[in-house]
């Protein structure tokens, strides 16, 4: 079946590094895309979304990539600190509300 | 603004034994969401609801998994009877129904069958 999976399942960073989180999915029909942050004992935590019809989108700190070509998706983190440390998800909105989420990319920032 | 509310936290029973999560959504959501997390793994959507509407329970094992949301607002889901397997984080998230909709998550429910 189709989904959204993650290419690494752990990242370690320097503090004040840039992180870079990358996602391929598979479903070419879907056009919108979330990046949540899970930290451990909480749940999933809204980070940044794009639209098929946009490549960029920056938020503070955090800047998401969509690359429709190749059905790839990136999250870019600035000057990584130690509360970024977390679980970041793609996720996938398929027509109808239904969210596919990936396996997810551990972030270990190192002091 | 609260956020969405789950109860309770953390949840150990035994096998066969039944179990219910409660769920109170983002004041004015109509859309409520029911997710299963393995440890390791991303959220799997099991029921859906628009208002008191499951429109998507596709994903829900209908032999021992139940779910209702009575007045379109709170949630329960209960499992009955238990089993091993189903041990997980239960998260229930709600969005504002509208067509790509950001979804809001809670803490979950973390329930250990022995």
């Amino acid at each position: 079946g189709e989904s959204v999976g993650l290419h690494l399942p752990t990242l370690s960073v320097q503090e004040g590094d840039n992180s870079i989180i990358n996602c391929a999915y598979s479903n070419s029909a879907s056009d919108y895309f979330i990046w949540y942050k899970q930290e451990s004992g909480k749940g999933p935590q809204f980070i940044i979304d794009i639209r098929s019809n946009m490549d960029k989108r920056q938020g503070q700190r955090v800047t998401v990539l969509l690359n429709k070509t190749v059905k790839h998706l990136s999250l870019q983190i600035a000057a990584t600190q130690p509360g970024d440390s977390a679980v970041y998800f793609c996720a996938e909105n398929i027509w109808g509300g239904k969210l596919i989420f990936g396996q997810g990319t551990e972030l270990s920032v190192k002091p | 603004e609260a956020g969405v509310v789950q109860s309770p936290r953390y949840k150990i029973i035994e096998k066969k034994q039944p179990v219910a999560f409660w769920c109170n959504p983002i004041s004015g959501h109509n859309t409520l969401y029911w997710y299963l997390q393995n440890l390791g793994q991303g959220p799997e959507l099991l029921i859906r609801y628009e208002n008191e509407e499951a429109v998507d329970d596709s994903q829900l094992p209908k032999d021992r998994f139940s779910a209702e949301r009575l007045k379109g607002v709170d949630s329960t889901l209960k499992i009955q009877p238990a089993e091993l397997g189903d041990s997980a984080v239960y998260l229930c998230a709600s969005s504002s129904g509208l067509q790509q909709e950001t979804q809001y998550f809670g803490p979950g429910t973390r329930l250990l069958v022995l």
